[in-house]
């Protein structure tokens, strides 16, 4: 079957705009996952959804990060007013049930804050 | 604190030799562990995973890694590395209920 798909594959956007990437999960999973990937580093939890809602967001770095899951299935993370410092592979990922699951990631998106 | 470390960032090896990568955790409860594989341009995909039981855990691909409590490690073995293994390697440490700690990746290079 398909896998996590997340669009778009790279995105570049002026310092001070806002930006959407998306996630498509697997079918039927109910965790999802985000990861920031920063250049040379292992991949940095950002937040955990469990069906529609946001189960653990601690990883997050500040407010001008925040993610949704309307209908507990794709996702979008939003980053206003980016900052040079954002630029990073995003890395989604998708779970059956949750924690301790193994969890499926996908290709990421490559964002660069000129 | 959680934490994992891969000791080795980079790791060169010939084809046909044998590979063991590192990873050692600190992690306050029973952990999960976990080793990634990720080739440029392609997403992370699961090698192996240790939940509990059998210490010598079996993966794909031809891996296997050995949990060993009292070190505090979980390192990853092939015994003959084929030139298509070259990638980075990410060992991560998790429980029931709790976020994924990676570490921070050790690149593997092989040579013909």
């Amino acid at each position: 079957g398909a896998g996590v798909s997340q669009t778009p594959s790279n995105k570049v956007t002026e310092k001070g705009k806002y930006v959407e990437l998306r996630c498509d999960p697997i079918s039927g999973h109910t965790a999802l996952y985000w990861y920031r990937q920063s250049l040379g580093q292992g991949p940095e939890f950002l937040i955990y959804f469990q069906g529609t809602g946001a189960a653990d967001d601690s990883g997050l770095p500040n407010d001008r990060f925040f993610a949704v899951r309307p209908e507990g299935s794709v996702s979008t993370l939003k980053i206003q007013r980016t900052e040079r410092g954002d630029s990073a592979v995003y890395l989604c990922a998708s779970s059956l049930s949750g924690w301790g699951e193994t969890q499926y990631f996908g290709p990421g998106t490559r964002l660069l804050v000129l | 604190a959680q934490s994992v470390t891969q000791p080795d960032i980079h790791i060169t090896v010939s084809e046909g030799a044998s590979l063991e990568l590192r990873c050692n955790y600190s992690y306050g409860a029973t952990p999960y562990l976990f080793w990634y594989v990720q080739s440029p341009g392609q997403g992370l995909q699961l090698l192996l995973k240790y939940f509990s039981g059998d210490t010598l855990v079996q993966g794909i691909k031809g891996f296997e890694a050995e949990f060993k409590r009292s070190q505090s490690s979980f390192n990853l073995r092939k015994p003959s590395v084929h030139w298509s293994d070259a990638a980075e390697y990410f060992c991560a440490v998790g429980g029931n209920g709790d976020k994924l700690i990676f570490g921070t990746g050790t690149r593997l290079q092989v040579f013909p």
